[in-house]
């Protein structure tokens, strides 16, 4: 199993700033992936984070908008930039092994952009 | 895309019955379906999973079907419990795991 962590777990935001999500899991996983989640809303998959490259994004997702590193196989970073308040949502990180279909999330990060 | 439905509506039962959800699908059958927990404020948990040659798993109150005909999956818990109540979320698995919106299940002592 993993376990993930999230900083910062809430924060309130001007519109036109950024915000970079820091993810760190405690062990090496070989997937890592960010979602968002709207209140009472599914999960939707932004991208995934691939290690020492370019992430994989979503339809209606792009990197100017969410640029994502993975320096190494236990850490993270997502950034909203130049928000608006229809970014506000809540943010989580999530990762899995190779040979494991189970995903593990962290507790997800609160944004409210004002 | 697959298009997932859970029971749209919340789910309130009485302590020691059997809560059933419902996740339907609507293009091919997954390799697998998964289960998870979410409760406020936390990220989804995983329960179970289940692959398509499975008609039913379990683990501990938990039970799980999956019936490929019908495009669709039920999650039983039984002897339900007020430690219980939660969101549960249905994922199937394209080449990303798909998730639906949930169901929210409380259980009254």
């Amino acid at each position: 199993s993993a376990v993930i962590s999230q900083k910062p777990s809430r924060d309130i935001c001007q519109r036109g700033t950024s915000l970079t999500i820091q993810c760190q899991v405690d062990s090496q996983v070989t997937m890592m992936f960010w979602y968002r989640q709207q209140p009472g809303q599914s999960l939707t998959l932004i991208a995934t984070a691939n290690q020492g490259s370019e992430a994989t994004y979503e339809s209606g997702f792009v990197i100017d908008k969410f640029p994502i590193s993975r320096p190494n196989l236990t850490f993270s970073t997502l950034t909203v930039s130049n928000m608006s308040p229809e970014d506000s949502s809540i943010y989580l990180c999530s990762g899995r092994q190779a040979n494991s279909y189970e995903q593990y999330f962290g507790p997800g990060t609160r944004l409210t952009v004002t | 895309s697959q298009k997932i439905e859970q029971n749209s509506e919340a789910l309130n039962i009485q302590e020691g019955k059997t809560a059933t959800l419902t996740c339907n699908y609507t293009n091919y059958s997954p390799a697998y379906l998964q289960w998870y927990r979410q409760d406020p404020g936390r990220g989804p948990v995983f329960l179970l999973l289940i692959r398509e040659n499975e008609k039913e798993k379990r683990k501990e109150r938990l039970k799980v079907t999956f019936d490929t005909t019908l495009k669709q999956s039920l999650f039983h818990i039984t002897a339900s419990q007020p430690a219980d109540s939660a969101t549960y979320l249905c994922a199937l698995n394209d080449y990303k795991l798909s998730f639906g919106a949930g169901t929210t299940v409380t259980v009254r002592a």
